[in-house]
């Protein structure tokens, strides 16, 4: 089975730096995921780990340490339009499109 | 090219009635997969299609059912409704291959159940 763990709410000012941890147990790991889902929109793809490592996407970063099973999303010079619900998704090893998703991180940014 | 769309985006039905989505991938894309998402429970799989072949299928009871054509088009059915299965559903699509593939989510079908 699978067990993710993201905080619940993250509060940050904008032009701030927020870091988002995301911890995770799996028995088979296959990478790991990071969408983004602004209120009463389908979520979007952010960024895709599957190696150890720090790995830049303009204004947002991913980490992984498959290790200590933890990851972070690493969001830099903040803006109001980041505020948004932040999700964590593990895919299985039998399929890439059966995700199990963490509850999501909701990062409100303010001026 | 245009995206994942779902119809109807906005449902309202009573207890005890049956329900049909309808989800059309990204032209290309073979893998369907659903999605339950409740402000209790998150985002929560139900299943994925491949090809016309169920490959996956989540925790939930056999009212919630589903299929894929040969277009990938996909619907999911949900039989005798309960108040429970309030929620908004989404569809998500990848391919054209085995993976890996990031998933990109329709607008989604908001079911209220009353």
């Amino acid at each position: 089975g699978q067990n993710i763990d993201q905080p619940t709410e993250m509060t940050a000012t904008e032009g701030a730096i927020v870091q988002i941890n995301c911890t995770y147990q799996t028995s088979g790991f296959n990478g790991l995921f990071w969408y983004q889902q602004h209120a009463g929109e389908a979520p979007t793809f952010l960024s895709y780990n599957v190696l150890d490592g720090l790995e830049e996407k303009g204004r947002f970063s991913s980490f992984l340490s498959r290790s200590k099973g933890y990851s972070y999303l690493l969001l830099k010079e903040l803006q109001m339009k980041d505020s948004a619900s932040y999700l964590c998704a593990l895919p299985t090893t039998d399929s890439w499109g059966k995700l199990q998703f963490g509850a999501g991180t909701q990062v409100v940014v303010t001026p | 090219k245009a995206g994942v769309t779902q119809t109807p985006r906005y449902l309202i039905k009573t207890r005890g009635q049956q329900v049909t989505l309808s989800c059309s991938p990204i032209s290309g894309h073979r893998s369907v997969s659903w999605y339950q998402q409740t402000p209790g429970q998150g985002l929560q799989f139900l299943f994925e299609y491949f090809s016309e072949t169920q490959r996956n299928k989540g925790n939930f009871p056999g009212r919630f059912s589903g299929r894929q054509f040969s277009n990938s088009r996909s619907e999911m059915n949900v039989s005798t409704l309960e108040l429970g299965d309030s929620a908004l559903y989404l569809c998500a699509s990848s391919g054209p291959g085995q993976g890996p593939y990031e998933q990109y989510f329709g607008p989604g079908t908001r079911l209220t159940v009353t």
